[in-house]
């Protein structure tokens, strides 16, 4: 399978834990996307990458969450000291630059914040 | 006010009906729009795209554009159980996408 992948598909944490999420986009896309969808929403972007640079960040992405793409290609996004209201789908997405900017979206990260 | 907006539904049709589905949005500088459908509990999955205004079609999809009205439409022929998901618009302005909060059709045998 070329897609988009994501692990892990679930997480279940205390309040105030950490957790870490990985991203392995389509080989060739030079982009990668994180966005966080709740319940009944469409995703809201979070963040993107342009190779390893880290190119524009939401304000949604508050100081407890950090990513990175460290050699251009895997992500991980992080989460410290997570709240009950960090509870939604992160989702990844990977793009070619100049291609349309067409995303193509792996299957998220379900998290739930106890 | 959202910079896209679409109804949340649910839409619910019987098995070979024609769907239209339909987004506005408010930003002048949006040129790219794409329809993704979201299964439940899945990550969306690209159905289609056009560029600026007019129409595209892709098999049972068609797509529409008017940026004069700032309004985008999704058509779907013979529609099928099969169809039943999550419809998002997703205007895209080079970056990130911005997403409307989606319509759940629900396509009945």
């Amino acid at each position: 399978d070329t897609g988009v992948s994501q692990d892990p598909r679930h997480k279940i944490t205390k309040r105030g834990q950490n957790v870490t999420f990985r991203c392995d986009p389509i080989s060739e896309h030079n982009r990668l996307y994180w966005y966080r969808q709740t319940l009944g929403q469409g995703p809201e972007f979070l963040t993107y990458f342009q190779n390893e640079a880290q190119l524009e960040k939401s304000r949604l992405l508050s100081d407890r969450f950090s990513a990175e793409r460290p050699k251009g290609s895997f992500s991980t996004l992080e989460i410290q000291r997570t709240e009950q209201g960090d509870s939604a789908m992160y989702l990844c997405a990977s793009s070619l630059v100049g291609a349309s900017e067409t995303q193509y979206f792996g299957p998220g990260t379900r998290l739930l914040v106890l | 006010q959202k910079e896209v907006e679409q109804d949340p539904g649910p839409l619910s049709v019987p098995e070979g009906a024609i769907v239209s589905l339909n987004c506005t949005y408010s930003n002048s500088a949006f040129q790219y729009f794409m329809w993704y459908r979201q299964y439940s509990r899945k990550g969306p999955e690209l159905l289609m795209y056009t560029y600026s205004s007019g129409n595209k079609e892709d098999g049972r999809f068609t797509a529409q554009v008017d940026k004069s009205s700032k309004y985008i439409s999704l058509f779907i022929r013979d529609s099928q159980p099969s169809d039943s998901a999550t419809y998002l618009c997703a205007p895209n302005a080079g970056n990130m996408l911005t997403f409307g909060g989606g319509t759940r059709l629900m396509v009945k045998p």
